[in-house]
């Protein structure tokens, strides 16, 4: 299995709140990404990073924010979470963007309940 | 934009049916094509892949080819046991033009395999 942890695996909050999730990788690998699995919707890409300072917005990256200022780091903020906002979040790790090295593996999600 | 479309679940089988899962998709490019599975509980993990046309991906009894000529990449298993019970996702790889590639997920089959 991929070296790929979130942290927390689970989180109440309420409205207004500024929430940080977090994806650390041990397997030294370029790119990074953020997604929302929602019933109905699959998984929809929030943000990604090519490199360390390196990020690019996604299909649905309004209300979110993301660093990454380690290899093996990389932050997601909702700045001031709101109740659309539950969902599940998974980070996913590629070693390269393109054939053939481009497929991702995913940590293990985190559950976000916004009230 | 691309996008995937992936039949409507849920489905239910006894165990030892034939299973085919339909996944049809629209590209800019040349993606390359991926089933992914969602244990409960888990994150996702890579089922199989195809990176070019006429390419069979396989693993662990699923097999799934990448048609060209009509766009598809249906996942398929001769005989489903109760440990298959699953969501399946079907996605695609491509860069839209860009420099980065990007997965874009079908919404996910869930499959039920009754003893």
């Amino acid at each position: 299995d991929a070296g790929i942890t979130q942290s927390p695996r689970h989180k109440v909050t309420e409205t207004g709140t500024p929430v940080t999730l977090r994806c650390h990788q041990t397997e030294n690998h370029r790119y990074m990404y953020w997604y929302r699995q929602d019933p109905g919707h699959g998984l929809r890409l929030i943000h990604y990073s090519y490199g360390v300072k390196d990020t690019d917005k996604g299909e649905v990256s309004d209300g979110y924010s993301v660093s990454r200022s380690k290899t093996e780091d990389f932050l997601l903020t909702l700045e001031s979470a709101t109740s659309s906002q539950t969902s599940v979040y998974f980070c996913a790790i590629s070693e390269k963007s393109g054939p053939p090295q481009e497929t991702q593996y995913f940590g293990p999600g985190t559950r976000l309940l916004v009230l | 934009g691309d996008s995937v479309t992936q039949m409507e679940g849920p489905v239910t089988l006894s165990e030892e049916a034939f299973l085919t899962i339909n996944c049809t998709y629209t590209a800019t490019g040349y993606p390359s094509l991926f089933w992914y599975v969602q244990y409960p509980g888990e994150g996702l993990q890579l089922l199989l892949k195809a990176t070019k046309a006429d390419d069979k991906g396989s693993n662990k009894g699923f097999e799934a080819t990448y048609r060209k000529e009509t766009t598809s990449f249906h996942l398929e298993k001769g005989s489903v046991q109760v440990s298959d019970s699953a969501v399946y996702f079907c996605a695609l790889s491509d860069d839209s033009g860009g420099s980065n590639y990007k997965l874009t997920f079908g919404k996910g089959t869930l499959l039920t395999v009754n003893p």
